[in-house]
C-alpha cells in the first residue's frame, strides 16, 4: 500500500529555518516524480516544488532560493528544506507522488504537515 | 503562468441531482505533441489531503465512481457530478500540469441543498 507521512512542522519565527520530511513507503522515491504542495489556512492549492525521478528539480517563483527540495534514497525519504521563512508561508505542506500517467498529476497525497510562521 | 478560473466558487445542488463546475485556463493546455489535454480535476473533504479524480480531462482515475466525469476543449472544462451524493460535498480544484509553475484553479465549494 502506498503511503506518504510527513514530519517536520511546527512554530517557527519569520527569518527561520525548517526542514520537512515525507516518508514514503509502498514504493521509492527515486523511482519517482514527487512534489510539495502547501495550502494556506481555508485557502486553495499552491504547488511549492517538483523533483523528477531523474533528479531535476523545478521551484515556484515564491519560495525559489528560499527551500530546497532533496530525498534520501536509503531513508525512501523526501525533503524540503525552507530557509528565511515568511508569514505568508504559513500552510499545511502535504507531499504527493505523481502517477504512471503523468509527472504531474497527484495521485497520492500525504496528510500534510502545518507550518506557521509567526512572530 | 497559466491562471485557471473556476466557476462558480461553490455551489448547493439536491441530492441525486446533476452538479457541474467550471475551469477556464488563460491558455491552451492542449499539447500538439500528443493531443492531449494536460488537466487535472481533484476532490478535497474537510480535514483531508486532495484526491484525484480525473486527468488527462476526462479519463477517470482508478476507483472513482462514474458518476463523475470530465469533459472540455483546450481552455474550458467541466467536471460533473451526475448524481449527486452525500458523500460528495467537498471542494473541488481543477489543475493545469501543461507547463510549470503547475497551477490550480481557486476551488469550487459544493454543498446539498
Amino acid at each position: 500500500e502506498v503511503q506518504l507521512v510527513e514530519n517536520g512542522g511546527g512554530l517557527i519565527q519569520p527569518g527561520g529555518s525548517l526542514r520537512l520530511s515525507c516518508a514514503a513507503s509502498g514504493f521509492t522515491v527515486s523511482g519517482n516524480d514527487m512534489t510539495w504542495v502547501r495550502q494556506a489556512p481555508g485557502k486553495g492549492l499552491d504547488w511549492v516544488s517538483f523533483i523528477y525521478s531523474a533528479g531535476g528539480t523545478y521551484y515556484a517563483d515564491s519560495v525559489k532560493g528560499r527551500f530546497t527540495m532533496s530525498r534520501d534514497n536509503s531513508k525512501n525519504t523526501l525533503y524540503l528544506q525552507m530557509n528565511n521563512l515568511r508569514v505568508e508561508d504559513t500552510a499545511v505542506y502535504y507531499c504527493a507522488r505523481g502517477t504512471q500517467s503523468s509527472a504531474n498529476v497527484l495521485g497520492s497525497w500525504g496528510q500534510g504537515t502545518l507550518v506557521t510562521v509567526s512572530s | 503562468d497559466i491562471v485557471m478560473t473556476q466557476s462558480p466558487d461553490s455551489l448547493a445542488v439536491s441530492l441525486g441531482e446533476r452538479a457541474t463546475i467550471n475551469c477556464k485556463s488563460s491558455q491552451s493546455v492542449l499539447h500538439s505533441f500528443d493531443e492531449k489535454k494536460y488537466l487535472a480535476w481533484y476532490q478535497q473533504k474537510p480535514g483531508q489531503p486532495p484526491k484525484l479524480l480525473i486527468y488527462w480531462a476526462s479519463t477517470r482515475e482508478s476507483g472513482v465512481p462514474d458518476r463523475f466525469s470530465g469533459s472540455g476543449s483546450g481552455t474550458d472544462f467541466t467536471l460533473t457530478i451526475s448524481s449527486l451524493q452525500a458523500e460528495d460535498v467537498a471542494v473541488y480544484y481543477c489543475q493545469q500540469y501543461y507547463t510549470t509553475p503547475i497551477t490550480f484553479g481557486q476551488g469550487t465549494r459544493l454543498e446539498i441543498k
